[in-house]
């Protein structure tokens, strides 16, 4: 079965900074894989996804991830932290072959300070 | 506007009641998705459905049901038999055929139930 893990409860960062969210993934075969965002009492809103391709994959509000197979690994990036950027962030994975339920991750707060 | 709509936003159920939690998309979506969100777990999956009229158990689908008479539509009922149904609630909907998860997911804004 497949699995994400989030090893961060919190992640802080200053106004201007580079920001990393980890994730790390465990899925039979290759993998699909996805960041979601989620502010506070509301839906999760959709970032990037890897699906095939470039390793490196690029997103809404800046942010981008880099698919690394042998380290099943899929970092969330952003070269330049804002306050805006505080929420909950999900990684989530599911394989390529046929319907499988896609698995999130517990989530990672980032929180962006002035 | 095209979107997922969940209703509504905040309900309160009484022990031994049971609830349905609406959820509405127009965006012509086949497959359609409930999770549940505690804090510290992240999201399970309740139920999903491919298809209309076809609904498959998730991962935490005891305590609850589901119905997909229409393509629109998702209602998620919380029956008496969910011991612990206080959470927050979220719709999820996708679309495409076959391999439909290599799309990404859209999801309501979701509703939070408190057992009073």
């Amino acid at each position: 079965a497949q699995s994400v893990a989030q090893p961060e409860d919190q992640v802080n960062v200053a106004e201007g900074n580079p920001l990393t969210v980890k994730c790390t993934y465990s899925v039979s075969g290759n993998p699909y894989l996805f960041w979601y965002v989620q502010y506070p009492n509301r839906g999760l809103q959709f970032l990037l996804k890897y699906i095939t391709g470039d390793n490196l994959v690029k997103g809404s509000y800046g942010f981008e991830a880099e698919f690394n197979k042998s380290q099943t690994s899929f970092h969330l990036k952003k070269p330049s932290a804002l306050v805006s950027d505080s929420a909950l962030y999900f990684c989530a994975v599911s394989p390529n072959t046929g319907f499988q339920k896609l698995v999130f991750g517990t989530g990672t707060r980032l929180l962006v300070s002035p | 506007d095209g979107g997922i709509t969940q209703s509504p936003k905040y309900l309160f159920r009484k022990e031994g009641q049971n609830v349905t939690l609406s959820c509405e998309q127009n965006l012509n979506h086949d497959a359609m998705y409930w999770y549940r969100q505690d804090p510290g777990q992240g999201l399970r999956l309740i139920y999903y459905s491919q298809i209309v009229n076809d609904f498959q158990k998730g991962d935490i689908a005891e305590g609850y049901s589901v119905s997909r008479e229409k393509k629109e539509s998702f209602p998620l009922t919380v029956t008496s038999a969910q011991k612990n149904p206080t959470a927050f609630y979220l719709c999820a909907s996708s679309t495409g055929q076959g391999r439909f998860l290599n799309t990404e997911a859209f999801f309501g804004q979701g509703t939070r139930l408190t057992v009073v």
